[in-house]
């Protein structure tokens, strides 16, 4: 009876390759996010999507592009991986109204 | 600005000690407030929260006050134990209410 699941936990890559994170809640909430933590621990919003709409694009390379299928997903795809996407990318879903927000376990990115 | 101002680095208290994390925020307007909290490999998860002047969140033993007259949102406990030791985030939500700004973390290690 997970909340908030993310898919894969660990990824290593190599330079230039092209990946996907995966992000689904079963919270029944209409608005979810990608933040990116680095190795200071310093969370930053990259996107949010309410009712699968775009509604923050923060200053992210176009490299990263979110889709979100539908409310209950919202998978982060990054092409030509760089040295400096090497961090822990964590999804997170809420009630928009309300904003508290429920973080999924992160997933590792390292590239090589 | 949105911005979230916290205790940095790490805090070494011994078990039985008391605690404050400072956090002030900077704001025009009145925002949510929110402490969480992120276990090693885990996802940040929400400790306690605030939603207007004057409120105070409670949780655990740890306790905020929301302030407006000094803009301040301070982490408290009477007594500290070995398995507080965490990453603490005060946060809040930014004007649009749409997205959560994060502090940069404060690493409490509780010594037995």
């Amino acid at each position: 009876d997970t909340a908030v699941s993310q898919t894969p936990k660990y990824l290593v890559t190599q330079m230039g390759n092209d990946k996907s994170i995966k992000c689904e809640q079963n919270l029944g909430h209409d608005t979810m996010y990608w933040y990116k933590q680095d190795s200071k621990k310093f969370l930053k919003i990259m996107f949010s999507y309410n009712n699968k709409e775009l509604i923050i694009n923060e200053t992210v390379p176009n490299r990263f592009s979110p889709k979100s299928p539908d409310k209950a997903h919202l998978n982060l795809h990054i092409n030509s991986l760089e040295l400096g996407d090497s961090a822990v990318y964590f999804c997170a879903s809420s009630h928009r109204a309300y904003n508290e927000q429920f973080f999924g376990p992160g997933t590792r990115l390292t590239v090589l | 600005g949105d911005s979230v101002v916290q205790t940095e680095g790490q805090v070494l208290p011994s078990e039985g000690d008391s605690l404050i994390v400072n956090c002030s925020y900077e704001t025009t307007q009145y925002p949510s407030l929110f402490w969480y909290v992120q276990y090693p490999g885990e996802g940040p998860q929400l400790h306690l929260k605030a939603m207007k002047a004057n409120d105070k969140g409670r949780n655990k033993g740890f306790e905020a006050m929301y302030r407006k007259e000094t803009t301040s949102f301070h982490l408290e406990k009477d007594s500290v134990q070995e398995s507080d030791s965490a990453v603490y985030f005060c946060a809040r939500d930014n004007q649009a209410g749409t997205a959560l700004i994060f502090g940069k973390g404060t690493t409490l290690s509780v010594s037995s």
